[in-house]
This record gives structure tokens, C-alpha cells and sequence, in this order.
């Protein structure tokens, strides 16, 4: 069974910094891309980024092009988003979702919540 | 990277059949068949219901059903049930520059 386990998430000042971690087990990782998706409160999904399984090979969103940081550990099976110059519109719910073939999110994390304020 | 576009809302009574739509550009939904659609319950992780357009995952009712023609992909839910109200969520690859977009969603109720 596949399991995805969000972690990191909590209150920052606009501007502060933040690292998401996504823990996965049920499948082997490598072989799969990535994906972040977010969402804000009361609003719909927002692709966030992905990251490709063997090749590394990254793509973000252009709201975040610039100041999020998405990177994985293989041998820990374990997705990073380092979130850097927070804004109020970053707060939403992150969630990790494992990318099928097929460039679908076939299953989901639980989600974090990241919330910027002063 | 503009989202997909999708109806705010669409409603029917339990037993009918209804279609969201889902429209993007020849870059997107037009240019591969690799549209999928999530549903979403309130306070709930969204959940794959149909993937490469068409297919739907093991476990998902067969009363969800996609089709695409042109740039607009869609969804149709048959003998429509109390269960079926959620938010409804298309995407679709869009090429190495915009790798992935959604669409706005769609609020579903049963009448």
C-alpha cells in the first residue's frame, strides 16, 4: 500500500523560509516522479512542482519559480520543498502526491499546513 | 500557466447524468491525452477517479466516464447519488514548460 507522510509545516512570517518533507514507502520511489500541490483555503488544487524519478530533472510553477526549491533523497525516500521570501498567498494546505506514467497524481499525503503571517 | 477552464458548478437530481467541462489549449488538453479528473470531498484528500482521459483506476464506479474532443476534456457522472457531491478537479500535462496545470474545480450538488 502506498503512503505518502507530509511533515514541516506551520506558521512563518511573510518572507521566512520553510522546508516540507514527504516520507513515502509502499513503491519504489525511484522509479517515480514526484508532485507538490497546494491548496489555498476554500480554493481549488495549484500544481506546485514535480521531480522526475531517476533523472532529478525538476519543473515549477510560476508562482514559485525562483523561490521554492523542490529536491529528493532516493535512498531515504523522502521529497523535499524548500520554500524560501514566504508570501500570504503561499498559505494553503502542501500536499505530496507519487505521479503516475501517465503525468496523473494517483495517490496523495494528507497534507501540511503552511501558513504566512506576521 | 493559466488554469484549465471549468464550470463553477454544476447540480442534478440523484439518477440523472451530468458533464463537467473541462477546456484548455492545443499546449494542454488539446496537444496529449493526458487529462485526469479528482474528486474531492469537504475536508478530504483528493482522490484519482479518471486518468489518461478515459480510464478509470480500479475501484472507482463505473458511473464516472471521461471523453475529450478538441481542447476540452470532460466528465460525466451517470445515475447521479447523494455520495457524488464533492469538488471536482481536471488536469492535464502540458508540455516540459508548463509540466502540469488544473482546472479551477467544480462544486457538484445533488438536488
Amino acid at each position: 500500500e502506498v503512503q505518502l507522510l507530509e511533515s514541516g509545516g506551520g506558521l512563518v512570517q511573510p518572507g521566512g523560509s520553510l522546508r516540507l518533507s514527504c516520507t513515502a514507502s509502499g513503491f519504489t520511489f525511484i522509479n517515480y516522479a514526484m508532485n507538490w500541490v497546494r491548496q489555498a483555503p476554500g480554493k481549488g488544487l495549484e500544481w506546485v512542482s514535480s521531480i522526475r524519478g531517476g533523472s532529478g530533472s525538476t519543473y515549477y510553477a510560476d508562482s514559485v519559480k525562483g523561490r521554492f526549491t523542490i529536491s529528493r533523497d532516493n535512498p531515504k525516500n523522502t521529497l523535499y520543498l524548500q520554500m524560501n521570501n514566504l508570501r500570504g498567498e503561499d498559505t494553503a494546505i502542501y500536499y505530496c502526491a507519487k505521479m503516475g506514467y501517465n503525468y496523473d497524481s494517483e495517490s496523495w499525503g494528507q497534507g501540511t499546513l503552511v501558513t504566512v503571517s506576521s | 500557466q493559466s488554469a484549465l477552464t471549468q464550470p463553477a458548478s454544476v447540480s442534478g437530481s440523484p439518477g440523472q447524468s451530468i458533464t463537467i467541462s473541462c477546456t484548455g489549449t492545443t499546449s494542454d488538453v488539446g496537444g496529449y491525452n493526458l487529462v485526469s479528473w479528482y474528486q474531492q470531498h469537504p475536508g478530504r484528500v483528493p482522490k484519482l477517479i479518471i486518468s489518461e482521459v478515459t480510464k478509470r483506476p480500479s475501484g472507482v464506479s463505473n458511473r464516472f466516464s471521461g471523453s475529450k474532443s478538441g481542447s476540452t476534456a470532460s466528465l460525466t457522472i451517470s445515475g447521479l447519488q447523494a455520495e457524488d457531491e464533492a469538488d471536482y478537479y481536471c488536469c492535464s500535462y502540458g508540455g516540459s514548460s508548463t509540466f502540469v496545470v488544473f482546472g479551477g474545480g467544480t462544486k457538484v450538488t445533488v438536488l
